[in-house]
């Protein structure tokens, strides 16, 4: 249980250009859904939180309008990187978390990732 | 000071042996803690998942959490090549879905 995916897993695309990731939970409604980034060998670093049917809340030093989030149903979230950059090629994350029965509802289950290239 | 120190490593053991690792906190108010492994390229898989002092074990893997001292361990018995990847701790004040506070992650090598 408990399945984050998210899609494309990988993706190229050239500078100027706008990327959509969607981010899916499988088997279960999630209340709330985070984006990370993640350079490598580095830890995630937080980019904004969304909750469903509600506006994203950014993390301080993340462009709310180049990267839109927009969470239409409680199993999915979209982020879209617009007019893209090379400094914008990155692993970006997503998790997905709710209140199990006997949880906390703070544990996160994350996505398998997806490495955007911008050339 | 960040809010959560893990020593980033990395640390190479040879098959079998015992992976000890920790991480240290400043924020008196986290009560959950979490352990996550990363494979490279992968997304964290959550592990290990404590909300008291004391030990929680699961199969070759026990975590301990000492909220005295701020301090929190993982400890991967019979390590084996496939345990060789990144881990997290990760840990959150209160209940409800909230945002986690992540150590840098410490890289693990199992060597056959």
């Amino acid at each position: 249980g408990a399945v984050v995916s998210q899609h494309p897993s990988w993706v190229i695309c050239k500078s100027g250009t706008s990327v959509k990731i969607e981010c899916r939970s499988l088997d279960f409604q999630a209340t709330t859904m985070f984006w990370y980034r993640q350079f490598p060998k580095q830890s995630l670093m937080l980019m904004a939180t969304s909750n469903e049917g509600s506006k994203a809340t950014y993390e301080q030093g993340v462009e709310k309008d180049k990267f839109l989030i927009n969470h239409a149903s409680l199993t999915l979230s979209t982020l879209t990187v617009t007019s893209a950059h090379p400094e914008d090629s990155s692993f970006y994350i997503c998790s997905a978390s709710t209140l199990f029965v006997g949880g906390a509802g703070n544990e996160q289950f994350f996505g398998p990732g997806t490495r955007l290239t911008v050339l | 000071q960040k809010e959560v120190e893990q020593d980033p490593g990395p640390l190479s053991v040879p098959e079998g042996a015992i992976v000890s690792l920790n991480c240290t906190y400043s924020n008196s108010a986290f009560q959950y803690f979490m352990w996550y492994r990363q494979y490279s390229r992968k997304g964290p898989e959550l592990l290990m998942y404590t909300y008291s002092s004391g030990n929680k074990e699961d199969g070759r893997f026990t975590a301990q959490v000492d909220k005295s001292s701020k301090y929190i361990s993982l400890f991967i018995r019979d390590s084996q090549p496939s345990d060789s990847a990144t881990y997290l701790c990760a840990m959150s004040a209160s209940r409800g879905n909230n945002r986690l506070a992540f150590g840098k992650g410490n890289q693990v090598v199992v060597i056959p």
